[in-house]
């Protein structure tokens, strides 16, 4: 049974580009959520969805910007990337709250801008 | 700001021997909490839940929650050097998003 997947899995950009990461969730899975993660700290929300509907937001810009699609893939864009933008990116999917409810992540996008 | 306070580490433990790894959070409302295994260079990995004051044991691993205290552990019996590996806590908030810590580095010295 597949995991959560995401591509691609590296990416190297320049200033100022856009760009966009991709996440499958888990099957039968509804919500997914994204997640910054820099270099020696805790993953950062970033968004939730959940049946094609943005449930929450974290504290990042506008630049930030996600959707999710009717078979519950989804995608989050990145405009106007700042070298700051450099973490790996991570994408979780989690199902009905049941004793073994928790968020499984998928094995991340490393962005580097440069 | 809700929080969630991990010592950094790290912690060094000799092989067999018992890890134990402490949380604690801001949030008294919170309700669901998790503990992560990240290898270098991985994704972190979903090692075990709790959502009920007390303890929660899975194989050799053993979670505990104390609301009052805004305390949650992780006890790591007979450590392998493979259990090597910064040890995240994570509290849900709102229902839909994880609060990190910075994450605890674990050393099992063989």
């Amino acid at each position: 049974d597949a995991g959560v997947t995401q591509s691609p899995t590296h990416l190297i950009k320049t200033r100022g580009q856009h760009v966009t990461l991709r996440c499958s969730p888990i099957s039968g899975h509804k919500s997914v959520s994204w997640y910054q993660q820099v270099l020696g700290q805790g993953p950062q929300f970033i968004f939730q969805y959940y049946e094609k509907e943005e449930r929450g937001r974290g504290n990042f810009p506008d630049r930030f910007s996600a959707r999710q699609f009717p078979n519950y893939s989804s995608e989050l864009n990145v405009n106007a990337l700042l070298l700051g933008d450099s973490a790996l990116y991570l994408c979780a999917s989690s199902g009905n709250r049941d004793r073994n409810y928790g968020y499984t992540f998928g094995s991340g996008t490393r962005l580097t801008v440069v | 700001q809700k929080e969630v306070e991990q010592n950094s580490g790290p912690l060094s433990v000799p092989e067999g021997a018992i890890a134990s790894l402490n949380c604690t959070y801001s949030d008294r409302g919170s309700q669901s909490f998790f503990w992560y295994r990240q290898y270098s260079g991985k994704s972190p990995e979903l090692i075990m839940s709790i959502y009920s004051n007390g303890d929660k044991e899975d194989g050799r691993f053993t979670a505990q929650l104390n609301k009052a205290s805004q305390y949650v552990s992780l006890l790591i019996r007979d450590s392998q050097p493979s259990d090597s590996a910064t040890y995240l806590c994570a509290v849900e908030e709102s229902s839909y998003k994880l609060i990190f810590g910075s994450g605890t580095r674990l050393l099992v010295r063989p």
